[in-house]
């Protein structure tokens, strides 16, 4: 069974950065054409891709946000972490990870995790 | 806004059949393989239809998708009250050179 789950904080405060750690299990990111990727959604939005990063460590991220992401796998403990810098109250989002096998798609999500930012 | 273009709502009876709709360009549809996927109330969006048309496994033939040029649709089928979801398609932009999702829609069974 595969399964991936989100973990970091609740609640952050305008400018701080954000750390999210999806925790994953029944596949390998070391696994040929495997990618673990970052997805959020803004409450009652559509969802938004973030970045995402290949079992060969190429990585990919939304030109917008380019310079404030950085996403980063450790195969041993089957994690990848989002790094968010200067969080905005826009950025106020339920953060998802999830499994890509190749060609865009996305066949397995976390739970989600959602994230406030506030003062 | 978002890159892919879907209808903000759609709705039928049950047992009525529905067709959601996502245009997109050349860049992103035109070219690439398209993904659907639904979002019931409160939980993780779920896979439905990837590579265009192709179902993963335990989602049931009532759901298929099918692609011409620049645009998909989703059609359901044999509609069912549990069916009530937000509704996503998504595929990778060669120019933007990012995962692009469209706007969602939300499917009603009235």
């Amino acid at each position: 069974q595969i399964t991936l789950k989100e973990s970091g904080p609740t609640l952050v405060k305008p400018t701080q950065t954000l750390t999210l750690t999806c925790t994953f299990s029944g596949f390998s990111l070391s696994t040929s054409a495997v990618g673990v990727g970052w997805i959020r959604q803004p409450p009652g939005k559509a969802l938004e891709w973030l970045t995402l990063i290949y079992w060969n460590a190429d990585k990919r991220f939304r030109p917008s946000l380019k310079s404030r992401l950085t996403i980063t796998k450790d195969t041993s403990k089957n994690q990848v972490v989002l790094t968010m810098t200067n969080m905005d109250p826009v950025d106020t989002a339920t953060y998802f990870c999830a499994r890509t096998s190749g060609r865009g798609s996305f066949d397995i999500w976390g739970q989600g995790t959602m994230v406030t930012v506030s003062s | 806004q978002s890159v892919l273009t879907q209808p903000p709502s759609v709705s039928a009876a049950p047992g009525q059949k529905v067709t959601i709709s996502c245009s997109g360009s050349s860049s992103n549809i035109g070219n690439n393989y398209v993904s659907w996927y639904q979002q019931l109330p409160g939980t993780a969006p779920k896979l439905l239809i990837y590579d265009n048309n192709k179902r993963p496994s335990g989602i049931p033939d009532r759901f298929s998708g099918s692609k011409s040029g620049t645009s998909v649709t989703l059609d359901i089928t044999g509609l069912q009250t549990g069916d009530e979801a937000d509704y996503y398609c998504g595929t990778w932009d060669s120019s933007l050179t990012t995962v692009v999702f469209g706007g969602g829609t939300k499917l009603t069974v009235l």
